[in-house]
């Protein structure tokens, strides 16, 4: 069965460091999205991505976050400068046009020191 | 804008006991519904999902859900906990762009 995957799966970085974590979605989805989980809380929607542009962004996606879509496979999410709060589990997830159905990865752990 | 309660933080239940979770959405239009599990270390998996049609909705691992329009409710169920169902549990409304909203989580713990 196909599924979502994401690299690495945990990443430890130094404050104010750049950090770019990847994600393959599944081949045939067309929508791409990215979501945190801070330690102990709910899981928090970012941003979705639909023809190569951001659908939909929350207030905690600022200007030092940044998706691509490299190739036509890779799926990335860019924090520029980290702060210790941006510590968290990012899950990326992918879905088809016309479904409501997300698939998520296993998520990427970031520790910022 | 589109809301998810979970009133249950924690619950205990012994192995082979029933189980309900519980959970309420809050959404202008016609939903869509999902509980999602997470194990330890883990990522979500979808365990069942309502879009419309018939409001008892089946799952993997043999949960089952039911939803309520007039309680805005769509509580998961399962006849007889295992103890490898321990986990948490997430119950989500998508809404504009497909945009996720997640309950805060329950933590399920199976006692032998």
């Amino acid at each position: 069965e196909p599924e979502v995957t994401q690299t690495p799966s945990h990443q430890v970085t130094q404050m104010g460091q750049e950090v770019i974590l990847r994600c393959v979605p599944i081949s045939n989805h067309l929508y791409f999205y990215w979501y945190r989980q801070i330690l102990g809380q709910k899981v928090e929607f970012l941003v979705s991505f639909y023809n190569n542009e951001i659908s939909e962004k929350s207030e905690i996606f600022d200007d030092q976050f940044s998706v691509e879509r490299p190739d036509g496979s890779n799926f990335t999410l860019k924090i520029r400068s980290t702060k210790l709060e941006d510590s968290a589990m990012y899950f990326c997830a992918s879905g088809t046009l016309g479904s409501a159905t997300q698939y998520f990865g296993p998520g990427t752990r970031l520790t910022v020191l | 804008a589109q809301s998810v309660t979970q009133p249950d933080i924690h619950i205990t239940v012994s192995e082979g006991a029933s189980l309900e979770l519980r959970c309420n959405y809050s959404y202008g239009a016609t939903p869509y519904l999902f509980w999602y599990v997470q194990s330890p270390g883990q990522g979500l998996q979808l365990l069942l999902k309502y879009f419309s049609g018939d409001t008892l909705v089946q799952g993997i691992k043999g949960f089952e859900a039911e939803f309520k329009r007039s309680q805005s409710s769509f509580n998961l169920r399962k006849p007889s906990v295992h103890w490898s169902d321990a986990a948490e549990y997430f119950c989500a409304v998508v809404g504009g762009y497909q945009k996720v909203t997640f309950g805060i989580g329950t933590k399920l713990q199976v006692i032998p």
